[in-house]
């Protein structure tokens, strides 16, 4: 069974940094792709991130966070990473991390995590 | 860009619902999808390649539409489905039109 697992949230000062974990199991992980979208307080869906294999090597952003958040991987741990720099109140959100599957040329967000709190304020 | 309609949707049990996205460029049904999400919950796949139910959802929620105008259906409403909806377009970029809340 595919499970998707964030951690790393918390309350972090205008400025600052955090970076969050995505684990990711029931899978091959290396082959795995993998978005992050978060959602701030009473708002809708933003998408964050897209992270593909290492072997296709993409990685893209959304416009909001092009610049401060970085993405990256480790296949060892089974573990993807989102790295938040110049963090401020705009950011406060819940981040989800989602698998990217795919099926027959159809791609979409198949399993998400519970999501992790990130709170920015001082 | 996801346009989602209408923005709220108040409906009894046992009723039909139909909610609708509009995107403003012609899509590929393939990368047309839609979530339901409860509040406090994370968001949960219900439709993808514009109609296909995904892995156990219930045959009461169906999906349809093509180019620009795209439709999710909710034949008999049930307690359990009064929650957010949202659309989803995977592209160059992955959008999500605003949300439809269905309520009671």
């Amino acid at each position: 069974e595919l499970q998707v697992e964030e951690s790393g949230g918390g309350l972090v000062k205008p400025g600052g940094s955090l970076r969050l974990s995505c684990a990711i199991s029931g899978l091959i992980f290396s082959h795995a792709w993998v978005s992050w979208v978060r959602q701030a307080p009473g708002k809708g869906l933003e998408w964050v991130g897209l992270i593909k294999s290492q072997a296709m090597g993409t990685i893209k952003y959304g416009a909001s966070v092009e610049g401060r958040f970085t993405l990256s991987r480790d296949d060892s741990k089974n573990k993807i990473y989102l790295d938040m720099s110049s963090l401020t109140s705009e950011d406060t959100a819940v981040y989800y991390c989602a698998h990217v599957d795919t099926d027959n040329g159809k791609f979409f967000l198949g399993q998400w995590g519970q999501g992790t709190l990130v709170i920015v304020s001082s | 860009v996801l346009t989602q309609s209408p923005g709220t949707l108040s409906l009894s049990p046992g009723q039909r619902a139909t909610l609708s996205c509009r995107t403003s460029q012609s899509v590929s049904n393939n990368f047309l999808a839609w979530y339901q999400q409860v509040p406090g919950q994370a968001p949960r796949l219900l439709i993808y390649g514009a109609s296909i139910r995904a892995p156990g959802i219930p045959v009461r929620f169906s999906g349809s539409g093509s180019g620009t105008d795209f439709t999710l259906s909710i034949s008999r409403l049930e307690r359990e489905d009064f929650a957010l909806y949202y659309c989803h377009h995977y592209g160059d970029s992955l959008t999500f039109g605003g949300g439809t809340k269905v309520e009671i």
